[in-house]
């Protein structure tokens, strides 16, 4: 069966500094992976989204940034966080085909301090 | 774009008493929709999905929605509540756009089951 791995669960951050989460996929080959950003109140905000190795598409101008350096792993970045980086980070795959469904990991809490 | 809308984003119904979450489509297209739920700091998790087989889909945890093409809704409905429902839930509709497979949802149901 296939599962996903997202960490760490939960991150401290001071602002400035940089960031990296990892998400990785197991159980299945040449997934669409997707990264999403939870505030509270306003649903689920898609950051990024990868139909391949190195293939990343943004959905929002912002100071975050995706790499996908092997098949089943999927990384969200940040050179220098920012208070408005806080949030909930979820990591999500979903198989080829338009009514495949996602399948989330367990998310990220996110605080920048 | 296709999108969906979420009406009421806190309902509370008592335990024992009928769930109804309501969700509107916006589509030009016959949608692929879904509902998933979320409980507190965990992913969202796949309640069930439409995909045009049947009108009446049936998902885990007793929960069902209903495709009703002439309202553009897909209202998920459970006939009793139960404590262990108290979550949030998210409609979600699938579509092409550009080549790529997107998926947009919406801003969310908190429900709460008061005992």
């Amino acid at each position: 069966s296939q599962t996903i791995h997202q960490w760490p669960a939960t991150l401290v951050q001071p602002v400035g500094s940089p960031l990296s989460l990892e998400c990785t996929v197991e159980g299945t080959s040449n997934p669409n992976l997707y990264w999403y950003r939870q505030a509270a109140g306003r649903g689920l905000q898609l950051l990024f989204y990868s139909v391949g190795i190195g293939q990343i598409s943004s959905e929002v101008p912002q100071n975050l940034s995706a790499s996908r350096p092997q098949d089943r792993q999927f990384i969200l970045s940040s050179k220098k966080l920012l208070l408005s980086d806080s949030g909930f980070y979820l990591c999500a795959w979903r198989a080829r085909g338009t009514v495949t469904p996602l399948h989330f990991g367990n998310g990220t809490r996110l605080t920048v301090t | 774009a296709q999108s969906v809308t979420q009406l009421g984003s806190h309902v509370s119904v008592s335990e024992g008493a009928l769930v109804l979450l309501r969700c509107n489509y916006s589509s030009s297209v016959p949608p692929y929709l879904f509902w998933y739920v979320q409980y507190p700091n965990q992913g969202l998790q796949l309640l069930l999905k439409y995909t045009s087989a049947a009108t009446l889909v049936k998902g885990i945890n007793g929960f069902e929605a209903e495709f009703k093409k002439s309202e553009t809704s897909f209202h998920l409905t459970k006939p009793s509540a139960h404590m262990s429902d108290a979550a949030e839930y998210f409609c979600a509709v699938s579509y092409n756009s550009g080549g790529y497979q997107k998926v947009t949802f919406g801003t969310g149901t908190k429900l709460q089951v008061i005992p």
